[in-house]
């Protein structure tokens, strides 16, 4: 099994560009994707394959790979960005999921 | 627009089973495509991922739950449901159902979740 790590919190002022990192050792091979959770609700999709975004999301919210590190970034935040943000990874050869443990956006 | 249900009891006694059902409506539970699966989120923590299931029956759960867990199928129902044995106070979570696309293993939707309390 394997660790997703993720910062417990990020910090950003309104306006600016807030960074969400995915790390583990053996990810380069397998696909990330992410999830925003807002207190009291069910996570949302917000990223898939690294760097697809589903319809519904925002333009401001993109995703990138470098090595064994994925990135969420999320410009020029705004506070309906506070969320909880979560990376998730598939392994294809035990067809077992894990998570992150996940980020606090905090929109200063 | 595909929507899914969780539906159960909220308070379970420790040793006792939790048993949640998942209600699948606006489309059918019978794909090729997707595997159905069972996320929990203890109070103030992150996601854990329990257990995935295919239509046919197939299963595969989390390593650290996998003594103690079964995800079962009913397409008559276009349902599916899950099963934990032997709780305790750790297994206290809000628990989801989500539909999981086979590959890559993005879930794109999920239900509204249902607290589940362990406590005598």
């Amino acid at each position: 099994s394997y660790v997703l790590t993720q910062p417990p919190s990020v910090s950003v002022a309104p306006g600016k560009t807030a960074k969400i990192t995915c790390g583990e050792n053996n990810i380069e091979s397998k696909s990330v994707h992410w999830y925003r959770q807002k207190p009291g609700q069910a996570p949302v999709l917000v990223m898939y394959y690294d760097s697809d975004r589903p319809s519904a999301i925002s333009e401001r919210i993109s995703g990138s790979r470098s090595g064994n590190t994925a990135t969420l970034t999320i410009s020029r935040v705004a506070a309906g960005d506070e969320a909880d943000y979560y990376c998730q990874v598939w392994d294809r050869s035990s067809d077992h999921v894990v998570f992150g443990g996940g980020t606090k956006l905090t929109v200063l | 627009q595909l929507q899914l249900q969780e539906s159960g009891p909220g308070l379970v006694k420790p040793s006792e089973t939790l048993s949640l059902t998942c209600i699948v409506s606006g489309g059918s539970i019978r794909s090729s495509a997707y595997y159905w699966g069972w996320i929990r989120q203890p109070p103030g923590k992150g996601l854990e991922w329990i257990g995935n299931l295919f239509y046919t029956g197939t299963t595969y759960y989390n390593p650290s739950l996998k003594s103690r867990v079964t995800i079962s199928v009913d397409t008559s129902q276009n349902q599916f449901s899950l099963r934990l044995t032997s709780v305790t106070a750790a297994d206290t979570a809000v628990y989801y159902c989500a539909r999981r696309e086979i590959d890559p293993g993005r879930f794109d939707y999920w239900g509204q979740g249902t607290l589940v309390t362990v406590s005598s």
